[in-house]
């Protein structure tokens, strides 16, 4: 069973650009999670998706930030006009249900941003 | 807010025990305990959990108090890839849907 799947592993984009980095949960996850690590920093949640729906996105910046999880297809989050403080490591995570229940939340290797 | 209490750091040697201490002092009873470690440059990976009863699984055992009101993981023969920091998490609320990661313990194993 593939865990959760993150790509790419490692992004290098210019000041202004978009950056698009994709999350695969595991089989038979509808529950994603996106967190972001600044560097020598901890982990701080973005937002929480189920299929089609945007559940919690208390931790997403106001702008130049989204992100979707389509019925078909992987998670997408979306950076756009990208600049140096958004370099940072962004991790995604599954669950097969919400986390309150009890299921294990399994996070992918992360992939890093670098903004030049 | 992570809504539990660890260390910032402890230093164990190679080939003993680790005991990483967690305080959760206001846990509900519905709520479980998670414990996460995080090595350099890698994701968070999951470690076990637990809601009343101690557990063990391959890679460690979690020792929850009768009150619930803290709990101890153990790392059985610590070696050095267990460098790491280590998490320990409460389960959200019911009208919370994240697991809130804190600074949590950075373990330091030694030769």
């Amino acid at each position: 069973n593939a865990g959760v799947m993150q790509n790419p592993r490692h992004l290098v984009r210019r000041r202004g650009q978009e950056a698009r980095l994709r999350c695969s949960p595991m089989k038979g996850h509808s529950h994603v999670y996106w967190y972001r690590q600044l560097p020598e920093e901890g982990l701080k949640f973005m937002v929480y998706l189920q299929k089609e729906n945007i559940i919690d996105e208390s931790g997403m910046p106001k702008e130049r930030f989204s992100a979707e999880f389509p019925k078909e297809g992987p998670s997408i989050l979306r950076i756009q006009q990208v600049v140096r403080g958004d370099s940072a490591a962004y991790f995604c995570a599954s669950s097969p249900t919400r986390a309150s229940s009890g299921n294990t939340i399994y996070f992918g290797e992360g992939s890093w941003l670098t903004v030049v | 807010d992570a809504k539990t209490t660890q260390p910032p750091s402890m230093d164990c040697a190679e080939g003993r025990a680790a005991n990483l201490p967690c305080n959760h002092s206001t846990i509900s009873g519905n709520e479980y305990v998670y414990w996460y470690r995080q090595i350099h440059s890698q994701g968070p990976q999951y470690i076990i959990h637990g809601l009343k009863n101690n557990e063990t699984n391959e890679m460690a055992s979690l020792i929850i108090t009768e009150d619930r009101k803290s709990s101890t993981l153990i790392l059985p023969h610590a070696t050095l890839r267990d460098t790491a920091v280590y998490y320990c998490i409460r389960t959200p609320g019911s009208n919370d849907y994240k697991l809130s990661f804190g600074a949590g313990t950075t373990v330091t194993v030694r030769a």
